[in-house]
C-alpha cells in the first residue's frame, strides 16, 4: 500500500506565479489535510478536504490560496501570485474514514516550495 | 485553550541515554496523542500514539508516558541511538465534527543523539 503522495517535491516559482501543490492520499483514506511548515518551525494546519467537501479552511490566508479534493485525482493546493513569505515546506496528510482510525493522520514527504 | 507547549527546543544526549520529551495541553477535549518523527528534507512519520484512559505505551524503544491529572505527556526514548536524531513533535486531536478529527501539533524538538 502506497503512501501519501506528493508532487512535486521542489518547486520554484518567481514571485507573481501560481503554485499548484499535488497530493493523492493513502489507498483507502478519504480525508486530507494540509499544513505549512516554515524552517525550523513546527507545523501550522490550513485545510481539511474530504472529497468534493471542505471541511476546514481556517488555517489558510484568505486570499490567493485555495484547495479542492475533486471526486477524482488528487487534492490540489492552489497559491497566486506567490510571495516570497510562501516559501516553506507543505505537508499532505491522509487519514482513513470511520471513527475507529479516522483520528491517524498519515503524512506525505513534502513539497518545498521556493519563491525568489 | 487550543494550543500544546512542547519542550525543550532542543537535546543533545550520549548513545544510549534516554532522551524525554514533554508536552502539555489545557483543552480536555483532546482524546488522541501521538508523537512524530521527522529527518531532515522529509514528512513527519508517526512514531506512536496514546488515548488519555491509558497511563503508558510502549512500542520498542518508545514509551509514552500520559498524565491525565496534570495534562501532560511525554517521550521517552529507551537506548537512543545516532539514528534517532530527529525532530519530534507532539500533537493532540480532537473529535471536531461527527467522523472528523483536527490536530494541534507541539514546536517541536530536535534531539541529536553522540555517537
Amino acid at each position: 500500500n502506497a503512501g501519501v503522495m506528493q508532487n512535486p517535491r521542489h518547486l520554484v516559482r518567481r514571485r507573481g506565479q501560481e503554485a499548484r501543490l499535488r497530493c493523492s492520499p493513502m489507498k483507502g483514506h478519504s480525508h486530507v489535510y494540509w499544513y505549512r511548515q516554515l524552517p525550523e518551525e513546527g507545523l501550522k494546519f490550513m485545510v481539511y478536504l474530504q472529497k468534493e467537501n471542505i471541511i476546514d479552511e481556517s488555517g489558510m490566508p484568505k486570499e490567493r490560496f485555495s484547495a479542492e479534493f475533486p471526486k477524482e485525482g488528487p487534492s490540489i493546493l492552489r497559491i497566486q501570485q506567490v510571495v516570497r513569505g510562501d516559501s516553506a515546506a507543505y505537508f499532505c496528510a491522509s487519514s482513513p474514514p470511520g471513527r475507529t482510525r479516522a483520528y491517524e493522520q498519515y503524512f506525505g514527504p513534502g513539497t518545498r516550495l521556493t519563491v525568489t | 485553550q487550543q494550543q500544546v507547549k512542547q519542550s525543550p527546543q532542543s537535546l543533545i544526549v550520549q548513545k544510549g541515554g534516554i532522551p524525554i520529551i514533554n508536552c502539555a495541553y489545557e483543552n480536555t477535549a483532546f482524546d488522541y496523542f501521538p508523537w512524530y518523527q521527522q529527518f531532515p528534507g522529509k514528512g513527519p512519520a508517526l512514531l506512536i500514539a496514546i488515548r488519555p484512559d491509558v497511563s503508558e505505551k510502549k512500542e520498542g524503544r518508545f514509551t509514552i508516558s500520559f498524565n491525565k491529572s496534570a495534562k501532560q505527556f511525554s517521550l521517552h526514548i529507551m537506548d537512543s541511538q545516532p539514528g534517532d536524531s530527529a525532530t519530534y513533535f507532539c500533537a493532540a486531536s480532537w473529535g471536531w465534527r461527527e467522523g472528523t478529527y483536527k490536530y494541534i501539533f507541539g514546536t517541536g524538538t530536535r534531539l541529536k543523539v553522540l555517537a
